[in-house]
């Protein structure tokens, strides 16, 4: 079985343009979790998507947003970039919603914003 | 709200000697522990879960609900475990990670 997929690996954009992440969750899997991973904040949760609904959310502003399509592919969003959304984001998907099955990790979006 | 400590940011020890990393956690329910690994240039895996007890890559991790820790062991450290670890607490759906411990294993 293909592991998850992210689309782009690298990305260079600059502050106040926007950008879209991609990932394609392992087959089979609903559920698709994204997360921020930077060196001073660690690994933090932004939110997961299950059968196309937002299930939860993390502490993240309306800057940040997603969306899962009925393939289970998901898309997250950010607006107005800042210098801070520098980071690594990642997504995990889990054949039920998170809390009940193992969460496996893509490889990660490399953003950084000049 | 849950909360996940791992207060040492680097660790190193010698091939062979034991090997400890420390997690601790704040949730007011019964919790749901993971240790996770990030080998250099690969993704975030899982490495064990508490409600399963079990040994892998001879770690193991044993819930302390009294101290609310979730230490990592291994008796003999290898090169081969030199890696970033991340202790992660699940609530519901959500995922919380400590600010994980880098393993240096020397030879």
């Amino acid at each position: 079985k293909a592991g998850v997929t992210q689309t782009p690996r690298y990305l260079i954009k600059t502050r106040g343009q926007q950008v879209t992440l991609s990932c394609s969750p392992i087959s089979g899997h609903r559920s698709v979790s994204w997360y921020q991973q930077t060196p001073g904040q660690g690994l933090q949760f932004l939110f997961e998507y299950f059968s196309e609904t937002q299930r939860n959310k993390g502490n993240f502003p309306g800057r940040f947003s997603g969306r899962q399509f009925s393939n289970s592919r998901s898309e997250m969003n950010v607006s107005t970039l800042e210098l801070g959304d520098s980071a690594l984001y990642l997504c995990a998907s889990s054949l039920a919603l998170a809390g009940f099955g193992e969460q496996f990790f893509g490889p990660g979006t490399r953003l950084t914003v000049l | 709200a849950q909360r996940v400590t791992q207060p040492e940011k680097l660790l190193s020890v010698f091939k062979g000697a034991p090997v400890e990393l420390k997690c601790n956690y704040s949730y007011s329910g019964s919790p749901e522990l993971f240790w996770y690994v990030q080998y250099s240039r690969q993704r975030l895996q899982l490495l064990l879960r508490h409600i399963s007890r079990e040994s892998i890559k001879g770690f193991t991790a044993d819930l302390n609900k009294g101290e609310t820790s979730f230490h990592l062991k291994k008796p003999f450290a290898q090169e081969e475990d030199s890696a970033m670890y991340y202790c992660a607490l699940r609530v519901g759906s959500r995922l919380t990670f400590g600010e994980g411990t880098q393993l240096t294993v020397n030879p």
